[in-house]
């Protein structure tokens, strides 16, 4: 079965600066996808971030960056020039490639506070 | 707004009762998901649909839970003789395929007094 754990159940940073969520999961596949998502409070989750595992190069988005290692299965999320608005429960999830059962499974979370 | 919309929003009811959830998907997405997510914890999967047909299932739905997906629009999630623990906030997600990402609800939270 597939598991994620998100090891750090708080984070914080000062505004502006870096930091980073780390995300480890247990698969037996070699192709399958990884997210980040983030809810904020009482808010519906978005997706920050999409990497599918056949790729070498670590997916991108604006202040948001990954650091895919898969031979360790790790997934960690790095966010530059934090703002306030980052302040949000992030979650990593995984999910398989086929045509079923590709439901997420996902960590218990990361809740990010940003410092003003 | 083309989201995926959830009704209702919040829920309260007594041990006992039965509720229903509605789940509105992005209106060209063939799959619709459920999840269950408790306090603290990620969302945990329920049920997956692919059109009207109901695909998978968790072990987490019990036999007092049911979905349905009639014309494999809409979906509603009924949950029968409510306990306590069923409390939650249960969260729709619906993609285009299977190799889509998938984009959530804004959850209804349920309170079973």
């Amino acid at each position: 079965a597939q598991t994620v754990t998100q090891s750090q159940p708080e984070m914080s940073v000062q505004e502006a600066e870096t930091v980073t969520l780390s995300c480890t999961y247990d698969t037996s596949e070699s192709d399958y996808y990884l997210f980040w998502y983030k809810q904020p409070p009482s808010r519906q989750m978005i997706l920050v971030i999409r990497q599918e595992a056949y790729k070498q190069q670590n997916a991108t988005e604006n202040r948001f960056s990954v650091n895919f290692q898969k031979a360790a299965k790790s997934f960690s999320l790095k966010i530059s020039d934090s703002q306030l608005g980052d302040a949000a429960m992030y979650f990593c999830a995984y999910r398989r490639v086929s045509n079923t059962g590709n439901q997420f499974y996902f960590g218990t979370g990361t809740s990010l506070t940003v410092i003003p | 707004d083309t989201g995926v919309s959830q009704n209702p929003r919040h829920k309260i009811t007594k041990r006992g009762q039965n509720v229903t959830f509605r789940c509105d998907p992005i209106s060209e997405h063939n799959r619709l998901y459920w999840y269950r997510q408790t306090l603290g914890q990620g969302p945990e999967f329920l049920t997956y649909f692919q059109n009207e047909a109901q695909l998978e299932k968790s072990r987490l739905l019990s036999d007092r839970f049911s979905a349905e997906r009639p014309k494999g629009s809409f979906s509603t999630l009924e949950i029968q003789r409510t306990e306590q623990g069923d409390s939650a906030m249960y969260l729709c997600a619906s993609s285009l395929g299977f190799a889509e990402t998938q984009y959530f609800g804004p959850g209804t939270r349920l309170l079973v007094l």
